[in-house]
């Protein structure tokens, strides 16, 4: 099983909507989740994480992750055309010597239509 | 200028050609990551460099070949490519390495290996 898994889409939706994108992750030993927003041509930008269980809320974006099920959720409300990015959930691991990497999902690629 | 930059943004090379690729980061950080990333499958971390040294380097091939003169600076030095290397490849830096879950991204250097 991969560590972080993540439904690449396409996922289209009319502005206004609520968005949700999602994640799972194979090692309940994980702590930190992250969320990175990709717009075409450019890097990825970090845009929220949370540390352990429970919700993180910023503007119209919320983090949510059930370790219970071990499962991790970015919300967008009243989604705009600016929110047209691919989204990849990013989880970092442990990899010796003092160093983290951070594991990736595929990414979803999100499509907001006027 | 601010945060990670990268050059070139595009670089078209035969395989038997020689490039290489430049990342500068503005932000003081202490941790600088290369990334592959290729159409439908998860970022690759290729390389991690703390403090100039190199403490990470994830089974990559010997034909694509790191530098960190300093702790600004990384350089992805390549040659006799093959065309599954054509993808986009991300510079990142960090804090510090146990910081890895906050890395911020240059805009990538789009190759082609014709």
């Amino acid at each position: 099983q991969k560590e972080v898994e993540q439904d690449p889409g396409p996922l289209s939706v009319p502005e206004g909507a609520i968005v949700s994108l999602n994640c799972t992750y194979s090692n309940s030993a994980f702590q930190y989740f992250m969320w990175y927003r990709q717009y075409s041509r450019k890097g990825p930008e970090l845009l929220m994480y949370t540390y352990s269980s429970g919700n993180k809320e910023d503007g119209r974006f919320t983090a949510q992750v059930d370790k219970s099920s071990k499962y991790i959720s970015l919300f967008i409300r009243d989604s705009q055309p600016s929110d047209s990015a691919t989204y990849l959930c990013a989880i970092p691991t442990y990899s010796g010597a003092g160093s983290y990497q951070l594991t990736f999902g595929k990414g979803t690629k999100l499509s907001v239509i006027p | 200028e601010t945060g990670v930059t990268q050059t070139p943004r595009h670089l078209v090379m035969g395989m038997t050609n020689k490039k290489s690729l430049k990342c500068e980061q503005h932000l003081g950080h202490n941790a600088m990551y290369w990334y592959k990333q290729s159409a439908k499958k998860p970022l690759e971390l290729m390389f991690v460099y703390s403090l100039e040294e190199r403490v990470e380097n994830n089974s990559v091939p010997s034909r694509f070949s790191p530098e960190c003169p300093n702790s600004s600076h990384l350089f992805l030095h390549l040659h006799t490519l093959q065309p599954e290397d054509s993808a986009l490849y991300l510079c990142a830096s960090s804090q510090e390495m146990d910081r890895a879950y906050e890395q911020y991204f240059g805009p990538g250097t789009r190759l082609t290996v014709t």
